[in-house]
């Protein structure tokens, strides 16, 4: 079955960097691009960043552009997302999501606090 | 950027109710709409893609409509394990969309 776990997350100073991972098992990695969206603190779900399966594009939501970095390691069947200018309104619970072309499975998530 | 609006943002019922929630978008989307569902502590559930499409394995009396800018979600006969809140998800073209959420509380 399906499983994905995220890990990387905790408490950052604004400013500060942070990189989340998520492990992928149960399907074939690198025939599916991945997602990370996240959900702060009495908010709704707000998409964040997207890779291809092929690593041939990255897309990112605008509150974001220029800051966060997705990337993937098809050997570790993991994919990333590099966290750097924090800013406290990114605090979230960050999930990773498998695209088919709609979110199909998501990991339980990670908490990021940025104080 | 396509927007996508949900209402209601709360939605009281009681067991055994019909309830519908409704997405609307900013400009026609065909039927590139997924409705989600989500409770505390958990990872989102896909529920529904292509506007009406069931996942496998998701009960019957979760079912999907619309086209272009105008989508609803209806849940027949409403579960105890149904309150939680919904999201419904604007695909296509590299940008994800989701609306503001519904939750359906016990009335």
């Amino acid at each position: 079955q399906v499983q994905l776990v995220e890990s990387g997350g905790g408490v950052v100073q604004p400013g500060g960097s942070l990189r989340l991972s998520c492990a992928a098992s149960g399907f074939t990695f690198s025939s599916y691009g991945m997602h990370w969206v996240r959900q702060a603190p009495g908010k709704g779900l707000e998409w964040v960043a997207f890779i291809r399966n092929d690593e041939s594009g990255q897309y990112y939501a605008d509150s974001v552009k220029g800051r966060f970095t997705i990337s993937r390691d098809t050997s570790r069947n993991t994919v990333y997302l590099q966290m750097n200018s924090l800013r406290p309104d990114d605090t979230a619970v960050y999930h990773c999501a498998k695209d088919d072309p709609v979110l199909d499975h998501w990991g339980q998530g990670i908490l990021v606090t940025v104080s | 950027d396509i927007q996508v609006t949900q209402s209601p943002s709360t939605l009281s019922a009681s067991v055994g109710d019909r309830v519908t929630i409704t997405c609307r978008a900013s400009q026609n989307i065909n039927t590139w709409l997924a409705w989600y569902q989500r409770k505390p502590g958990k990872a989102p559930n896909l529920l529904i893609y292509k506007a009406s499409t069931l996942k496998t394995g998701v009960p019957s009396r979760f079912s999907g409509v619309g086209f272009g800018t105008e989508f609803t979600l209806t849940i027949d006969s409403l579960q105890p394990d149904d309150f939680a809140t919904y999201y419904c998800q604007h695909y296509h073209g590299y940008l994800w969309t989701f609306g503001q959420g519904t939750r359906v509380e016990i009335k």
